[in-house]
């Protein structure tokens, strides 16, 4: 089945570095993948968006790949702050044609003063 | 400023009542989702719709209805209500294509007792 999956649960980071989430996917080739954020006990909140035939995309301090060789995404935070706390979702639709819009489970960055 | 709108942000409801959660959104987009989301399993589907009447199931539809007779409102109904399905439900609205952003709504944290 086309699985959208997140290997890490939880990640903790030092202040001012780089963070580095993944996203897999599995049985499929989304041609598009998004990031969320989603702070707890809210909903979550839509940060970038990245192509199939985008290799990268960046948006302030935030920058996501896309290679569809390893069918990973990452999503990369520099210079990271306490305030980048929260966890982080990647989604895609199933397949070509579906409406249906499926998230990994996240991971969880904290960033430590 | 784009909104999607929980009728409840925390219910409680008993054992074996009719549950009702409504969702509004005033983006006139064609697409809407029902998820749910419990700790280590993520965000879970459970229905979608891409028009008005349409429907879909999601990965979890299991003792779960819907109902979207106005394109603005995508209603979730427990037609009996049971302890496993407590957790935080998220309503989310798009537009019906692969490359547009999902907004969500505040959550609603249902607890069945």
């Amino acid at each position: 089945s086309q699985k959208i999956e997140q290997n890490s649960e939880a990640l903790n980071i030092q202040e001012g570095k780089t963070a580095t989430l993944t996203c897999n996917y599995t049985n499929y080739s989304p041609a598009y993948l998004q990031w969320y954020r989603q702070d707890p006990g809210r909903g979550p909140v839509f940060l970038l968006l990245i192509r199939e035939n985008e290799k990268e995309k960046r948006k302030e301090r935030l920058k996501v790949t896309f290679d569809t060789t390893l069918k990973q995404s990452l999503f990369h935070i520099t210079a990271s702050q306490p305030a980048d706390s929260a966890t982080y979702l990647c989604a895609a639709y199933s397949g070509a044609g579906s409406y249906q819009l499926t998230f990994g489970k996240g991971t969880k960055l904290s960033v430590i003063p | 400023d784009v909104k999607v709108t929980q009728s409840s942000r925390y219910l409680v409801k008993r054992t074996g009542e009719k549950v009702f959660l409504e969702c509004v959104q005033d983006m006139d987009h064609e697409n809407m989702f029902w998820y749910r989301q419990d700790p280590g399993l993520g965000l879970r589907l459970i229905y979608f719709s891409y028009d008005v009447k349409m429907k879909e199931k999601g990965d979890i539809p299991e003792g779960y209805s819907v109902s979207r007779e106005k394109k603005e409102r995508f209603s979730l109904i427990l037609e009996s209500a049971s302890t496993n399905q407590t957790s935080m439900y998220l309503c989310a609205g798009n537009k019906g294509s692969a490359n547009t952003e999902a907004f969500f709504g505040q959550g609603t944290r249902l607890t069945v007792v």
